[in-house]
């Protein structure tokens, strides 16, 4: 079984500071992808990022960034210097090699951005 | 980028009637797509995956009848709620994974049900 766990329900941060949020997974499998979804007020879910198991590289694009860290099974994601139109829900996925392209999602972390 | 178009955005119907929901991936053919359901303030929930030229499988709890499924080509999966009563109205939303890259899925943009 996998389980992606996003402890934060809600976090709240005035425009400029920065936040991360949180993400813990659970497989059994050692060839897995992990994810970072923003799903803005329209409902539409954007793509922000995947990585896979082999490659504990940290990314950044942007005022976005993610860590990864195999050693505590969490995919952490950065946002510098917030601004009002990150305000989202932000869901963080895993795909397993075993879960037939399914993902399983986090229970979702709303951000909102005050101005 | 790859793109996933759903139609239609918001439907508002009686109760009793059915509702036909479309999922195109405009770039890229797809022989997957999924189904997924979410309610507010909640997670996605996967109902169904879609398989072209075959029959969809369903996730445990989700009733076949009521939610047909028919991906009529590599590019086109529906979904049907059938007799829609005001329990089914949700946010439907799908997705497909491209062919360049399997493991990133696009999703739709959702489709909001209200019943009434």
């Amino acid at each position: 079984a996998q389980k992606v766990t996003q402890a934060q329900t809600e976090i709240s941060v005035v425009e400029k500071e920065d936040v991360t949020l949180d993400c813990v997974y659970e497989t059994r499998d050692t060839t897995y992808y992990l994810f970072w979804y923003k799903q803005p007020p329209s409902g539409e879910l954007v793509f922000l990022i995947r990585r896979n198991s082999f490659d504990e590289q940290n990314e950044i694009s942007g005022r976005y960034s993610w860590n990864f860290q195999k050693s505590t099974s969490s995919f952490n994601f950065t946002i510098t210097a917030s601004q009002v139109v990150d305000s989202a829900v932000y869901f963080c996925a895993l795909i397993s090699s075993g879960s037939a392209r399914q993902l399983t999602f986090g229970s979702g972390t709303q951000l909102t951005v005050l101005p | 980028g790859a793109v996933v178009s759903q139609h239609p955005s918001r439907v508002i119907c009686k109760s009793g009637t059915s509702v036909k929901i479309e999922c195109r991936s405009l770039d890229f053919q797809a022989t997957t797509m999924f189904w997924y359901r979410q309610f507010p303030k909640q997670s996605l929930m996967l109902m169904a995956t879609s398989n072209e030229g075959s029959k969809a499988t369903y996730e445990q709890g989700v009733e076949k009848d009521k939610f047909l499924i028919n991906h009529a080509s590599l590019t086109l999966s529906t979904l049907t709620v059938t007799s829609a009563h005001p329990e089914d109205s949700s946010f439907y939303i799908c997705s497909a994974p491209t062919g360049l890259a399997k493991n990133i899925q696009y999703f739709g943009a959702g489709t909001r049900l209200s019943v009434l």
